[in-house]
């Protein structure tokens, strides 16, 4: 059974904070990863790709270990506007459909 | 900015009725995916398209469901005999040739199954 699982929070975290998302996935034949938000009853929205290097996005920076088949998620200096439904992501290879996890909530505070 | 756009935002049925959910992908995507996220759970996938065929479907997808791309630039979802789980938000999704990894949604179609 292909499983993307996530760490349940929710993430109450104050504006200016840095928070980690972590991401494992079940299925060594992976082949993409992303992050994507979801703000409440809306779309996901495709927030980055993740590469084997790592790479980053203004103050969001994601990791990728094939081996231990685990990804990450840092932001730093949070936003209010980054409050929503992080959600880990990941395509099974030639079947190009996503499997998605179930999602970390984050709540930024003034 | 393109955008995939969906059709109805809000549909309500009675149960045992067929719905079609409608759905215009970003113009020169090539990739055609469906999912569904129930109130509260995942979001997870149904159907993928490509190439005037369905080129992977999951478990949910039976019978029931089909799709078609009536013509170069609609892409549908139907329900043949709508059942009360079947209760759900559906996305529609799409991707380019180039980058057929990475979809991106509708804004989703709120399925309510009275």
């Amino acid at each position: 059974r292909k499983e993307v699982e996530q760490d349940p929070g929710p993430f109450n975290v104050p504006e200016g904070a840095t928070v980690a998302f972590n991401c494992t996935y079940s299925n060594s034949a992976s082949q993409s990863f992303f992050w994507y938000r979801q703000d409440c009853r809306k779309e996901p929205k495709l927030l980055m790709s993740v590469y084997s290097s790592g790479n980053e996005d203004g103050r969001f920076t994601a990791q990728l270990n094939r081996a231990s088949q685990y990804i990450s998620l840092l932001i730093r200096d949070s936003k209010l506007s980054d409050s929503a439904t992080y959600l880990c992501v990941v395509n099974e290879g030639t079947a190009r459909q996503l499997t998605f996890g179930s999602g970390t909530q984050l709540t930024v505070l003034p | 900015e393109p955008e995939v756009t969906q059709t109805p935002s809000h549909q309500v049925t009675q149960m045992g009725q067929e719905v079609i959910l409608r759905c215009v992908p970003i113009s020169n995507h090539l990739y055609f995916y469906w999912y569904r996220q129930i109130l509260g759970q995942k979001v997870e996938f149904l159907v993928s398209f490509y190439n005037n065929e369905i080129s992977e479907k999951s478990e949910i997808f039976d019978d029931q469901f089909s799709v078609e791309r009536p013509d170069g630039s609609n892409f549908t979802l139907k329900i043949r005999s709508t059942k009360l789980e079947d209760s759900a938000m559906y996305f529609c999704a799409s991707a380019g040739l180039a980058s057929y990894n990475e979809q991106f949604f509708g804004p989703g179609t709120r399925l309510t199954v009275l």
